[in-house]
């Protein structure tokens, strides 16, 4: 079945680089993203990889995939207070129905 | 870039009575339009997947005839909550892509809509 799950709370200090991480059950994937979500607001995406890839780097973002662990992470590096948000990693087999995670809150402290 | 945009972003309707939300995509056509409800510090959940010009199809557990869903034209589509109950106050958002993206692989959400049900 489909089943995507994240740690649901991360704090990191300003300037410190963020991890986020995620891990899926369908090795069938083809697409992963990240979104972003701040309070009260939609989601807005960040990047995404496709499933050959390993890495993609994207300024701060630098986005990991180990296919076999199927294990995905975020990493934001110099991470601000403007990050704080709620971050989803999401999966897709090809379509645009996506299954979302259940959501990492980071917080960043001055 | 495309957009997709929703339409109220916060409304308050009271038990027993409809409310509609839109989705439109600014820029481009979508032919298939997702709609995902989020639970107070949950994740999102897929509701329907809404096809223009046909029905909609529906995930297992949600109600058809609660959650009405109509795509009449590329650019639109419309979430129905009948008969609302508080149960029903929710977070409330929807998906497109954009095919003649040259990515080919960007999925935009809109703003999402907040329902209040009392």
């Amino acid at each position: 079945g489909e089943d995507v799950e994240q740690s649901l709370f991360l704090s990191v200090r300003e300037g410190d680089s963020s991890v986020i991480n995620c891990t899926y059950t369908d090795s069938s994937s083809t697409y992963l993203y990240w979104y972003k979500q701040e309070p009260g607001a939609g989601l807005q995406l960040l990047t995404y990889i496709f499933s050959n890839m390993d890495m993609k780097q994207d300024q701060r973002l630098t986005v990991l995939l180990n296919k076999k662990d199927k294990h995905l992470s975020l990493r934001i590096a110099d991470t601000q207070t403007g990050d704080s948000a709620i971050y989803f990693c999401a999966e897709s087999m090809g379509t645009d129905k996506l299954i979302f995670g259940t959501g990492t809150r980071l917080q960043v402290f001055p | 870039g495309a957009v997709v945009s929703q339409h109220p972003s916060r409304v308050i309707c009271k038990s027993g009575t409809s409310v509609k939300i839109e989705c439109r995509s600014l820029d481009f056509q979508a032919t298939t339009m997702f709609w995902y409800r989020q639970f107070p510090k949950k994740s999102l959940m897929l509701m329907a997947t809404s096809n223009e010009g046909s029905k909609a199809t529906y995930e297992q557990g949600v109600e058809k005839d609660k959650f009405l869903i109509n795509h009449a034209s590329l650019t639109l589509s419309t979430l129905t909550v009948t008969s609302a109950h508080p149960e029903d106050s929710s977070f409330y958002i929807c998906s497109a892509r954009d095919w003649a993206d040259p990515t080919g692989n960007t999925i935009y959400f809109g703003e999402g809509s907040w329902l209040t049900v009392v």
